[in-house]
């Protein structure tokens, strides 16, 4: 069946330095999607969105890139900070399908 | 902090209690959601309400039941649960037509 997953589980990265957080998914149709932060005890939290006729959005410190031909969906956090620490997973919508992908912890070391 | 909350917090079960999940949500939202959230797992969504009317039961077992008595509350009622249905319960609201869910801090289930 089709799925949305991410290719690293966890990420580890110094503090100030940028982080890409990447995520796959199969289903073509699917025509928005969203990146989610979980920090430990709390539910997500919604970061970006970005819809099918794009491929890039910016926010503040993120940025998502979406590459359709791959279907490929990347989550890059400039300057990263250690209360960027947390869970971080995506969630691709077909009409009113979604899916979300188990997600990547991301570390931050100071 | 997101306008959803979830009671309790945390919850210890025996296989042969009832017990009831507990949601509201704040923000005007039309749309209510319960998924299951387990270790190193994806998202699970369990069932989904709008307008009150249940739209959405993804196969889940009996032994859960929602109840929606208005648009700002969700009940998930738990009975006769399994261990393996410990996990995070997260509650979720949204505006219809809006794909971008307000979550809850979850309620931590573990089943003895």
């Amino acid at each position: 069946g089709e799925s949305v997953g991410l290719h690293l589980p966890t990420l580890s990265v110094q503090e100030g330095d940028n982080s890409i957080i990447n995520c796959a998914y199969s289903n073509s149709a699917s025509d928005y999607f969203i990146w989610y932060k979980q920090e430990s005890g709390k539910g997500p939290q919604f970061i970006i969105d970005i819809r099918s006729n794009m491929d890039k959005r910016q926010g503040q410190r993120v940025t998502v890139l979406l590459n359709k031909t791959v279907k490929h969906l990347s989550l890059q956090i400039a300057a990263t900070q250690p209360g960027d620490s947390a869970v971080y997973f995506c969630a691709e919508y077909n009409n009113n399908d979604m899916r979300f992908g188990a997600g990547t912890r991301l570390t931050v070391k100071p | 902090e997101t306008g959803v909350t979830q009671t309790p917090r945390h919850l210890v079960m025996g296989m042969t209690n009832k017990k009831s999940l507990k949601c509201e949500q704040h923000l005007g939202h039309n749309a209510m959601y319960w998924y299951k959230q387990s270790a190193k797992k994806p998202l699970e969504l369990m069932f989904v309400y709008n307008f009150k009317e249940q739209t959405e039961n993804n196969s889940v077992p009996s032994r859960f039941s929602p109840e929606c008595p208005n648009s700002s509350h969700l009940f998930l009622h738990l009975h006769t649960l399994q261990p393996e249905d410990s996990a995070l319960y997260l509650c979720a609201s949204s505006s219809q037509g809006d794909n971008e869910q307000f979550f809850g801090p979850g309620t931590r289930l573990t089943v003895l």
